[in-house]
């Protein structure tokens, strides 16, 4: 199956910051999306966006399918940023996303 | 439009029991896909349902098992209980092959 790697896997800002999470995939794939997991689970959708770019208030994505990889830009971050930032990939089987291991992402005040 | 929703959200069994877990996805959606979180491997897809046939399964035992309706909503049963079976398991719906939207989850405790 498609391998996903996250980097970093831990990240701490001071609020305000900006920050860049990379998500790398071994192979083609027809979906990708990064997903904010709260700390009581819930994988809250940030973006669909197997290839261009997206943004979202002071979130936007980019993925760049012919190099396999794709960045989540968090700009002026908040302590409500923190918790743990997912990327996932289908490959040709749809239905099934393949996740990485995500990024732990800690805003300090 | 209503989110995903699962239940039961907390669920404590002992080993060797079985267990059923709902998941009502979002008005319309066609698909739904179950997928288990731990601590140790992460998010691992389990398998996905598209108009009540199983389109793909993941590499997950013949205990876990699952179904899915003529309205959409699917269950997902886990016989024989081991402790390493303790999770948390979330549900996703999607309308076609793209945007998939989680449930709340499930955590389940096996003592």
């Amino acid at each position: 199956g498609i391998q996903v790697e996250q980097s970093p896997p831990d990240l701490i800002l001071q609020e305000g910051a900006n920050s860049t999470l990379r998500c790398n995939f071994s192979d083609s794939v027809n979906n990708l999306q990064w997903f904010h997991q709260n700390p009581w689970g819930q994988l809250i959708n940030l973006f669909y966006i197997p290839s261009g770019t997206k943004q979202n208030g002071r979130l936007s994505a980019t993925t760049v399918a012919t190099e396999r990889y794709s960045l989540l830009y968090i700009s002026s971050s908040q302590t409500t940023d923190s918790g743990v930032y997912f990327c996932a990939v289908v490959g040709d089987s749809w239905g099934k996303l393949q996740f990485g291991a995500g990024t732990q992402v800690v805003v300090t005040p | 439009k209503a989110g995903v929703t699962q239940t039961p959200r907390y669920l404590i069994k002992t080993r060797g029991q079985q267990v059923t877990l709902s998941c009502s996805p979002i008005s319309g959606h066609r698909s739904v896909s179950w997928y288990q979180q731990t601590p140790g491997q992460g998010l691992q897809f389990l398998f996905e349902y598209f108009s009540e046939t199983q389109r793909n399964k993941g590499n997950f035992p013949g205990r876990f098992s699952g179904r899915q309706f003529s309205n959409s909503r699917s269950e997902m049963n886990v016989s024989t209980l081991e402790l390493g079976d303790s999770a948390l398991y979330l549900c996703a719906s999607s309308p076609q092959e793209e945007t998939q939207y989680f449930g709340p989850g499930t955590r389940l405790l096996v003592l």
